[in-house]
């Protein structure tokens, strides 16, 4: 089972924008609107930031987005803070009932 | 508040078995379904398997399809992972994961509650 691929690295200064790819096949991010995205600080569990492609659980500060289009969903940071920096997952439902991540990208700020 | 704490891990030579347990509290264990999630030292996320609501369904990845088995004791609040034939790429921080929902026994696709994992070492 392939990953799907993210960019390794991203860095921003603090009150930045930036934006992680996250491409896959239409078996996957393409064929579904089953994509979410994950946080996971140094030896913390993951933490979910959004999910459904757009869709922002409550608790999660608005500065998080996501988007999709075709293969390949996106997640901005807006107004980046020194508490983004950590390391970020995608995720997607993948056709045969399983799941499949992103190979994840470690965000700096 | 929600809990999810797993047990179970350790150190375990290539080709022996070990069983993870996953006790869950502060939510309707029977609504959801729960997945394992693992992450092999210094690497990302891997999905390893999924048990349905009321146990009726279950899918595996193919890296453990035929190794793995997961269950779970609605009566209990307890989910289980039973890891057979295990191999040193089977090394890895093992998650027990909720997945949300909105209607019982309807998915929802990822994960709103994560525990806080355990150490399987596979090593000789």
């Amino acid at each position: 089972q392939s990953a799907l691929t993210q960019p390794a690295s991203v860095s921003g200064s603090p009150g930045q924008s930036i934006t992680i790819s996250c491409t896959g096949t239409s078996s996957d991010v393409g064929g579904y609107n089953r994509v979410s995205w994950y946080q996971q600080h140094p030896g913390k569990a993951p933490k979910l930031l959004i999910y459904e492609a757009s869709n922002r659980p409550s608790g999660v500060p608005d500065r998080f987005s996501g988007s999709k289009s075709g293969n390949t969903a996106s997640l901005t940071i807006s107004g980046l803070q020194a508490e983004d920096e950590a390391d970020y997952y995608c995720c997607s439902y993948r056709s045969g009932s399983s799941y499949v991540f992103g190979s994840g990208t470690r965000v700096t700020v | 508040q929600v809990q999810l704490v797993e047990s179970g891990g350790g150190v375990v030579q290539p080709g022996r078995s070990l069983k993870l347990s996953c006790a869950a509290s502060g939510f309707p264990f029977s609504n959801h379904a729960i997945h394992w999630i693992r992450q092999a030292p210094g690497r990302g996320l891997e999905w390893v398997a999924v048990v349905s609501n009321d146990g009726g369904t279950i899918y595996y990845a193919d890296s453990v399809k035929g190794r793995f088995t997961i269950s779970r004791d609605n009566s209990r609040s307890t989910m289980y992972l039973q890891l057979n034939s295990l191999r040193a790429e089977d090394t890895a921080i093992y998650y027990c994961v909720r997945e949300p929902y909105l209607v019982v026994a309807v998915a929802t696709f990822y994960f709103d509650w994560w525990g806080q994992g355990a150490l399987v070492t596979v090593s000789s």
